[in-house]
Parts: C-alpha cells; sequence; structure tokens
C-alpha cells in the first residue's frame, strides 16, 4: 500500500482558501487518491476522489500533477465548520479495497 | 436513510469481560469493515468482509472476532478484553465500484 506524508496540523482564517498537500511517491498505477474529513465524535466522511488532474465538486477541489506523487486538496472560502482532520489516502478502486489511515491533518480554522 | 448505525455508543467494561459491538448498515453493500482509532492516530483496519460469509483480518486483528451474520450486519467481538483495547471502534461500508467508505459515529469503549 502506498504510503502518505501530509503535514500534521495547519492553521487558517475565515474566509481563507488552504490547501493541504500530501506526498504518496510510490503511488500504483490504479491507485486512486481519496481525502476524508473527520469532526470529533464522527466517523469519517468522504470529501472527494480523483485519479488525475482536477477533480471538483461542491465541497473542495483536489489537484493531481501528471507524475501523481502528490495531491493537493483546495477548500474555498473556509469556515469554522470545517475546523477537522483531514485524511489523504492511496488505495485501489476497486472491489473490496482496504483504506490506510495516516495521522492527517488537523485544520484549525479561526475567526 | 440511516447509512451505518453502531450500538452501542459508549461502553465502559472489566478486564476480561466479553463484549460484542454491532453495525448495520441499510445502503445493501457489499463489504463492511471494523477500524479502531486510538488518541492522536489514524485508523486501523481490524477486519473486513468483502461480503456475506467472509471475513479477513485487516492491520490489527489480535484479541478480536468477527461475524458477517448477513449482507446487513458485521459485528466485532471481544472475548476478553484488555485495558490495550480502550479505544473508538469505527464500523465501515462499502459499494462495490469505486465507491468511498461510508463510516458510522463509532462506539468509544473504556475498559478498566
Amino acid at each position: 500500500l502506498a504510503k502518505t506524508t501530509q503535514p500534521i496540523s495547519m492553521d487558517s482564517y475565515e474566509g481563507q482558501e488552504v490547501n493541504i498537500t500530501c506526498s504518496h511517491n510510490n503511488i500504483a498505477t490504479n491507485d486512486y487518491i481519496t481525502w476524508y474529513q473527520q469532526f470529533p465524535s464522527q466517523g469519517p466522511r468522504f470529501i472527494i476522489q480523483g485519479y488525475k488532474t482536477k477533480v471538483t465538486n461542491e465541497v473542495a477541489s483536489l489537484f493531481i500533477p501528471a507524475d501523481r506523487k502528490s495531491s493537493t486538496l483546495s477548500l474555498p472560502r473556509v469556515s469554522l465548520s470545517d475546523t477537522a482532520v483531514y485524511y489523504c489516502l492511496v488505495a485501489l478502486n476497486s472491489g473490496y479495497s482496504t483504506l490506510t489511515f495516516g495521522k492527517g491533518t488537523m485544520l484549525l480554522v479561526s475567526p | 436513510n440511516a447509512g451505518v448505525t453502531q450500538t452501542p455508543k459508549f461502553q465502559v467494561l472489566k478486564t476480561g469481560q466479553s463484549m460484542t459491538l454491532q453495525c448495520a448498515q441499510d445502503m445493501n453493500h457489499n463489504s463492511m469493515y471494523w477500524y479502531r482509532q486510538d488518541p492522536g492516530m489514524g485508523l486501523r483496519l481490524i477486519y473486513y468482509s468483502a461480503s456475506e460469509g467472509t471475513t479477513d483480518k485487516g492491520e490489527v486483528p489480535n484479541g478480536y472476532n468477527v461475524s458477517r451474520l448477513n449482507k446487513r450486519e458485521f459485528s466485532l467481538r471481544l472475548e476478553s478484553a484488555a485495558p490495550s483495547q480502550t479505544s473508538v471502534y469505527f464500523c465501515a461500508s462499502r459499494e462495490e465500484g469505486g465507491q468511498p467508505q461510508h463510516f458510522g459515529d463509532g462506539t468509544r469503549l473504556s475498559i478498566l
């Protein structure tokens, strides 16, 4: 399984754009990149998933360069409610494939 | 639409006691998973079930057993609880074909 590295913590202010970068140097050809968000006392919640280039949904954007050795989760105009832990995962995107969670990035958004 | 439901939400056990954590999903998903999360750590996979009738070990299976009772339900059993098993336990389910895992809100288990 590809190992991921992401910052332990990040600080931001309301209204700013936040970019969290994850490195995954050993990503395999069939692996997808998935980001989850976790609030205290809750289970992780899926945010976005991609294979290459750029993916955008109503919550975030995911930028993946051509070599796929890293990816960047972009949260536009964060609010206090975006304070959470964000996990970057790399895994096969088929069948019952399992996920390996690292420690994630603790994002703290201040007023 | 409840998604993934875990019971109980909280439990305190004494060392040596047994306990079964229940998980049920109403999304008709084939695969189900049990994770544990310790303070300041990411989630670690205990067991998973690719489909009804099959189970496999994950990263940290020692001290646990699982049962895939039917397509909806996947239970986790601690036969003889130890303080090292104090943790938050999350159940998840997933549809095949590249869909993300859906998580329950966890069972907070303390073993004294």
